[in-house]
């Protein structure tokens, strides 16, 4: 079955610097991969998301890029704010499964003042 | 005033005894999923629905059961086969983009 995983577990970087968080997934035939942040104590909230057709998206500060050959995909976050600090997670997801996301293990990021 | 609800927020369990979460929504989604999360790991499936009268097991079903008599609602119930029940737990609806209540945090008196 897919599995996805996530690299680094823990990522601590200046703030204003940049941070990314790589994810691997194992089923060619992914096809969606979302990325969510989850403050503590909270509910995880989606923050970007792309599909196999696109190789890279951008909202503001925060981009994934998607390497389909490789089956990476990856979280770039730039001028890092205190705010940013929380726990990432990837996802992946198969297309016909019912929509049932594989999650990564996550990525607890600090931004050191 | 949309979204997910999820009560209580804290709850607190007794040797044996059976407790029932609630997750409620009005974002008129059929999809709905309970998630269980341990403290510093990730998201595991318990329960999904997709449908109203039909739910399917996730990765760590055992000692939980669920019901889904209407569209807004997907109780989770943990048992007392469930041994260990201390975890914080995520509802969440959609369906290839999912979005989380708040959860509920459940303890062991």
């Amino acid at each position: 079955g897919e599995n996805v995983e996530q690299h680094p577990s823990t990522l601590s970087v200046q703030e204003g610097d940049s941070a990314v968080i790589k994810c691997t997934y194992s089923d060619s035939a992914s096809n969606y991969f979302p990325w969510y942040k989850q403050e503590l104590g909270k509910g995880p909230q989606l923050i970007i998301d792309i599909r196999s057709n696109v190789g890279e998206k951008k909202d503001q500060r925060i981009a994934v890029t998607l390497n389909k050959t490789a089956k990476h995909f990856s979280l770039h976050i730039t001028e890092t704010q205190p705010e940013d600090s929380a726990v990432y997670f990837c996802a992946a997801t198969l297309r016909d499964s019912n929509y049932q996301l594989i999650w990564g293990a996550g990525t607890k990021l600090i931004i050191k003042p | 005033d949309g979204g997910i609800t999820q009560s209580p927020k804290y709850l607190f369990r007794k040797e044996g005894q059976n407790v029932t979460l609630s997750c409620e929504q009005n974002l008129n989604h059929d999809a709905m999923y309970w998630y269980r999360q341990d403290p510093g790991q990730g998201l595991r499936l318990i329960y999904y629905s997709q449908i109203v009268n039909d739910f399917q097991k996730g990765d760590i079903a055992e000692g939980y059961s669920v019901s889904r008599e209407k569209k807004e609602s997907f109780p989770l119930t943990v048992t007392s086969a469930q041994k260990n029940p201390t975890a914080f737990y995520l509802c969440a609806v959609g369906g290839e983009t999912q979005y989380f209540g708040p959860g509920t945090r459940l303890l062991v008196l």
